[in-house]
């Protein structure tokens, strides 16, 4: 059975940082790319970020270039999303989500609240 | 970077009835279109791919579309478990954008 779970999330001050993970199972984590996606409190889904399956590709939405890092360590199964320089506006759920034709596996989520 | 403009925003339906959900992509995506219900407190869950392709355990009353740049998802019998947010998704080319959503209710 395909699983992702995040964690790493919580309450974190402006300005601060933040470092997600997802971890994977179910599936050869090493042959899939994986993305990053976020949905602020009552709002919609933002793609965030991607990455291929042997990080030599990497993308950001502008809204967080410069300031989030996806990587990975596909011999712990595991994707990261390191976060700085926090902004109120980057409060929301990440999800993390394997892309296979569309986004068919996605985590549960994990909430980061950005505020002082 | 390329827009995804879904319509309508909301939408009321009654059981049986047939409800449809369109995305104008800004330019071409080809069949780089997905599809996703998502329902209160749960991550969103995938429909159709490819633009016209149903997922794995989707009732076959969900169907996807294409016209040009134009891209539809048709629920042939809406049933109570249908009612949620509907999202699409341009996977074309990065950075990969989302629809706003249509929220769908029952009349």
């Amino acid at each position: 059975e395909v699983q992702l779970v995040e964690s790493g999330g919580g309450l974190v001050q402006p300005g601060r940082s933040l470092k997600l993970s997802c971890l994977a199972s179910g599936f050869t984590f090493s042959n899939y790319g994986m993305n990053w996606i976020r949905q602020a409190p009552g709002k919609g889904l933002e793609w965030v970020a991607s990455i291929s399956s042997s990080s030599s590709y990497i993308y950001y939405a502008d809204t967080v270039k410069g300031r989030f890092t996806i990587s990975r360590d596909n011999a712990k199964n595991t994707l990261y999303l390191q976060m700085t320089s926090l902004r109120s506006e980057d409060t929301a759920l990440y999800y993390c989500a394997r892309p296979y034709g569309g986004f068919d596996y996605w985590g549960q989520g994990v909430m980061v609240t950005v505020s002082s | 970077d390329i827009q995804m403009t879904q319509s309508p925003a909301s939408l009321s339906a009654s059981l049986e009835e047939i409800v449809t959900i369109t995305c104008q992509a800004s330019q071409d995506i080809g069949n780089w279109l997905s599809w996703y219900q998502q329902k209160p407190g749960k991550s969103p869950q995938l429909l159709i791919y490819g633009a016209t392709s149903l997922a794995d355990g989707v009732p076959s009353r969900f169907s996807g579309s294409r016209s040009g740049t134009q891209y539809s998802l048709k629920i042939s019998r809406l049933q109570v478990e249908d009612i949620g947010i509907y999202y699409c998704l341009q996977a074309y080319s990065a950075p990969y954008t989302f629809g706003a959503g249509t929220k769908l209710e029952l009349k």
